[in-house]
């Protein structure tokens, strides 16, 4: 079982509201990772960091930054939160395999 | 074409049959293979991956890949209720530059019947 742990899990905010979605792992993995998924359609990595310091985009382009301060470390912050970000945002983390696991998720509801 | 491609279903299958799951993918460089379950409003947890041509088992779960075909398929045996869920199938390409996260099929709902 993987220790991957995401907060908040719920969040409904206004527009132009900031926001930062905690994700946090305790197995030590390099590498972290943030997909983006709409009800019932597909995954989309956003962002991805191989270690401390390294942060880079994915295939779908996201207004969302990241940090990579810490190994166990990564969050992901909307600095003006638009209705067109409401989703859910995936967490996952992997050593050197490429088993990737998942956190429980943070669903975001911009208003 | 989409990179991987799976029929959304929904696929019904009777409690105690075979369901049987397919994905294509476009990208003949990809290396790794996984099945994901996703019950709805969860998070993607790992069922199997498999890198070789041919079948993987485990439990009641095989998985089957056919590079050629590029094309890669989950059978679950003697199905539950407790496996409706939708099944997501992921593609890891060949690393060297870019990212090498998983790339997800849209998923298949599939729907065990009692």
């Amino acid at each position: 079982e993987a220790d991957i742990y995401q907060t908040p899990r719920y969040l409904v905010i206004g527009t132009g509201k900031k926001i930062t979605l905690e994700c946090s792992q305790t197995m030590g993995h390099d590498k972290m990772y943030w997909y983006q998924q709409d009800p019932g359609m597909e995954l989309h990595l956003i962002h991805y960091s191989y270690g401390v310091n390294s942060t880079e985009k994915g295939d779908l382009s996201s207004e969302s930054t990241v940090s990579r301060i810490r190994t166990e470390h990564f969050p992901l912050t909307l600095e003006s939160a638009r209705p067109s970000h409401t989703s859910q945002y995936l967490c996952a983390s992997t050593w050197a395999g490429d088993t990737i696991y998942f956190g429980e998720g943070s669903w975001l509801t911009v208003v | 074409q989409k990179e991987v491609e799976q029929n959304s279903g929904p696929l019904s299958v009777p409690e105690g049959a075979i369901a049987s799951l397919n994905c294509t993918y476009s990208d003949r460089g990809s290396q790794s293979f996984f099945w994901y379950r996703q019950y709805s409003g969860k998070s993607p947890e790992l069922i199997m991956f498999i890198y070789s041509n041919g079948d993987k088992e485990d439990g009641r779960f095989t998985a089957q890949l056919n590079k050629a075909s590029q094309y890669v398929s989950l059978l679950i045996r003697d199905s539950q209720p407790s496996d409706s869920a939708t099944y997501l199938c992921a593609v890891k390409k060949n690393s060297g530059g870019g990212a090498d996260g998983l790339t997800f099929g849209k998923g298949t709902h599939l729907i065990i019947q009692p």
